[in-house]
């Protein structure tokens, strides 16, 4: 089955400061990989995803990049603010037109310091 | 915006109770989910739902564990003779299709579950 590794598990940046969070997926059927943020007591909120029929992708201060060769996917946050601050997931899906399974990484806590 | 709903947010139950959990997904939604995730850990699919019948299901959901979407819009996770290591957060999910473009689960609030 697909496993899904995550890294860093922590992340502390600066308020305005980028940060990346990488992941690394097993199986090569897997097309689809989206990534969720969870604040605290919260539930997983998807926050953008991508297929992998595309690169990049990027929304606002958001980005995520795809290498499907290397099986490994990114998450960019630029500009960051305390509001970022949050555990992030992201996860693999292979899409086959059936009720499909997401497999998570393990979650990077990321901190946003003033 | 419409959400899926869980509850109760919070079950503490004895070690061997039954609990059930539920949920009211999306109301146009078709495919749903069960993940849990143990505290500080990541999220952990346990069963998927099509059609009134289990689409996937992991090791994680044994024989202990059934779902059902008793009438249109509630769907239920019943542990028969909960555990100590039963105790998680629950988190329903729903998702309107399964094609590209439509894929996004959205997740419940989740339900605390306690086991003592």
């Amino acid at each position: 089955g697909e496993n899904v590794e995550q890294h860093p598990s922590t992340l502390s940046v600066q308020e305005g400061d980028s940060a990346v969070i990488k992941c690394t997926y097993s199986d090569s059927a897997s097309n689809y990989f989206p990534w969720y943020k969870q604040e605290l007591g919260k539930r997983p909120q998807l926050i953008i995803d991508i297929r992998s029929n595309v690169g990049e992708k990027k929304d606002q201060r958001i980005a995520v990049t795809l290498n499907k060769t290397a099986k490994h996917f990114s998450l960019h946050i630029t500009e960051t603010q305390p509001e970022d601050s949050a555990v992030y997931f992201c996860a693999a899906r292979e899409e086959t037109g059936t009720a499909s399974k997401l497999t998570f990484g393990t979650g990077t806590r990321l901190q946003v310091t003033l | 915006e419409p959400e899926v709903t869980q509850t109760p947010s919070h079950q503490v139950t004895q070690m061997g109770q039954e609990v059930i959990l539920r949920c009211v997904p999306i109301s146009n939604h078709l495919y749903f989910y069960w993940y849990r995730q143990i505290l500080g850990q990541k999220v952990e699919f346990l069963v998927s739902f099509y059609n009134n019948e289990i689409s996937e299901k992991s090791e994680i959901f044994d024989d202990q564990f059934s779902v059902e979407r008793p009438d249109g819009s509630n769907f239920t996770l019943k542990i028969r003779s909960t555990k100590l290591e039963d105790s998680a957060m629950y988190f329903c999910a729903s998702s309107p299709a399964a094609g590209a473009g439509s894929n996004e689960q959205f997740f419940g609030p989740g339900t605390r579950l306690t086991v003592l």
